[in-house]
């Protein structure tokens, strides 16, 4: 077990809607990671954020967006859903002062599945 | 931008036997990560280094800076290592991951 939290761990869902994943970090790690792993793709970033601020963004679409709140869990929201968009999303977190040495532990993800 | 390669892409081999797995990267890093998922899909981060060598059990993984080049051994393999390996990079001045496709390792009692 890696501390890190993801909910919900399937989402099923039609084509167009709108989902938000949760991710809650593990205890005292400021810095949360989404990636998305398909099948043409393999795993690529999408964003991080550090207690509470973006830090980074990779290839995030724009109907895509993400938060950290200020008890550091964030959240992915993604709308109008296109059947590409299914894929297992994972969320990971790092601690202390985000340093580039930081080993990132993974939350155990959610399936997306768009119909 | 980084550009992360793995071989083999799908490694088939006798418990007890000696596996090597490599990795190599194109631009300098600051670290590079050696993980592991499980056929459920859960990842789970095995060692990460930017010199030199380490040890886990059964598992060595050792990286040449200046060749760009990683490898992944597993020593005494048994079915329960059989999963997906995935070689990541971090590259200077920021945090996030860029992957290697994986390889995908069975072991055969």
């Amino acid at each position: 077990d890696s501390g890190v939290t993801q909910t919900p761990k399937h989402l099923i869902t039609a084509t167009g809607q709108r989902v938000t994943l949760r991710c809650s970090p593990r205890s005292g790690d400021l810095s949360v990671y989404w990636y998305q792993q398909s099948l043409d793709q393999g795993l690529q970033f999408l964003i991080q954020y550090y207690n509470g601020e973006e830090r980074a963004k990779g290839n995030i679409l724009e109907r895509f967006s993400a938060q950290q709140f200020p008890d550091l869990h964030s959240e992915l929201n993604l709308s109008s859903l296109e059947l590409g968009d299914s894929a297992l999303y994972f969320c990971a977190s790092s601690g202390g002062l985000g340093g580039t040495y930081n080993e990132q532990f993974f939350g155990p993800g959610t399936r997306l599945t768009v119909l | 931008k980084n550009e992360v390669e793995q071989s083999p892409q799908n490694l088939t081999a006798q418990e007890g036997e000696f596996i090597t797995i490599n990795c190599s990267y194109s631009v300098g890093i600051s670290a590079l990560h050696w993980l592991q998922q499980h056929p459920g899909g859960g990842i789970v981060s095995l060692f990460m280094l930017s010199s030199g060598k380490k040890k886990h059990g059964r598992l060595i993984a050792t990286i040449n800076i200046q060749e760009k080049h990683s490898s992944l051994h597993i020593t005494a393999s048994h079915p329960r290592d059989s999963a997906v390996y995935i070689c990541a990079v971090t590259d200077f001045g920021n945090e996030k991951l860029t992957f290697g496709t994986g390889t995908r390792l069975t072991i055969i009692p």
